[in-house]
């Protein structure tokens, strides 16, 4: 059984600010590492899927990282607004098991 | 491009009865998998299908299954549901599958299901 964590659970932010979450998988047979963002009443959308180790992606104020040796990655956003309020999850793919494991997602709150 | 559609968006069933969804993917796509999500879990995998074969299966029960038609729209079927059955249950699609799972997956508003 594959295990996806992420961190923090859930998060309270005030407009403006700038923050981070955690994503933490398997660091052995790495295929692919994916995050969407799953905001209330919508179905999940895919923000990132990144393959290579270092990888680094950015859609306008939201980017992530990537760390496969260490199974890790980062997803950052600069300057939160009341918008960018979702559960952000992440997925992890390995080489054998071609199935997405979900971790249980960060719920981000902006406030205004 | 319209998106992935599922329908019922709710229902209600009750215990012992069996339930059908239904998912029609992105014009295109070729794979649909489907997900469970409960309170407090994350979206757990329940299987794929690819140009009308099961491709691959989670660690589900045999009550649930699903099929796939030759225009790629997808059904899940539960049977005997029991009150743990009760879910949202989400659908994605996908060109060419989790096989290649570097391909974003696009999913539907999901159908909620309710056992009374």
């Amino acid at each position: 059984i594959l295990n996806v964590e992420q961190s923090p659970q859930s998060l309270h932010v005030q407009e403006g600010d700038s923050t981070n979450f955690t994503c933490s998988f398997p660091s052995s047979n790495f295929y692919a590492l994916h995050w969407y963002r799953w905001e209330t009443a919508k179905s999940p959308e895919a923000l990132f899927v990144m393959t290579l180790n270092g990888d680094e992606k950015k859609k306008g104020r939201i980017s992530a990282t990537l760390n496969t040796k260490e199974g890790y990655s980062y997803l950052y956003i600069k300057g939160s607004q009341p918008e960018d309020s979702a559960t952000y999850l992440c997925a992890f793919s390995s080489g054998s098991a071609r199935q997405l494991t979900f971790g249980s997602g960060t719920q981000l709150t902006v406030l205004p | 491009k319209a998106g992935v559609t599922q329908t019922p968006r709710y229902l209600i069933k009750t215990r012992g009865q069996q339930v059908t969804l239904s998912c029609s993917p992105i014009s295109g796509h070729r794979s649909v998998s489907w997900y469970q999500q409960t309170p407090g879990q994350g979206l757990q995998f329940l299987f794929e299908y690819f140009s009308e074969t099961q491709r691959n299966k989670g660690n589900f029960p045999g009550r649930f299954s699903g099929r796939q038609f030759s225009n790629s729209r997808s059904e899940m079927n539960v049977s005997t549901l029991e009150l743990g059955d009760s879910a949202l249950y989400l659908c994605a699609s996908s060109p060419n599958g989790l096989l290649y799972s570097n391909q974003p997956q696009h999913f539907g508003d999901g159908t909620r299901l309710s056992i009374l």
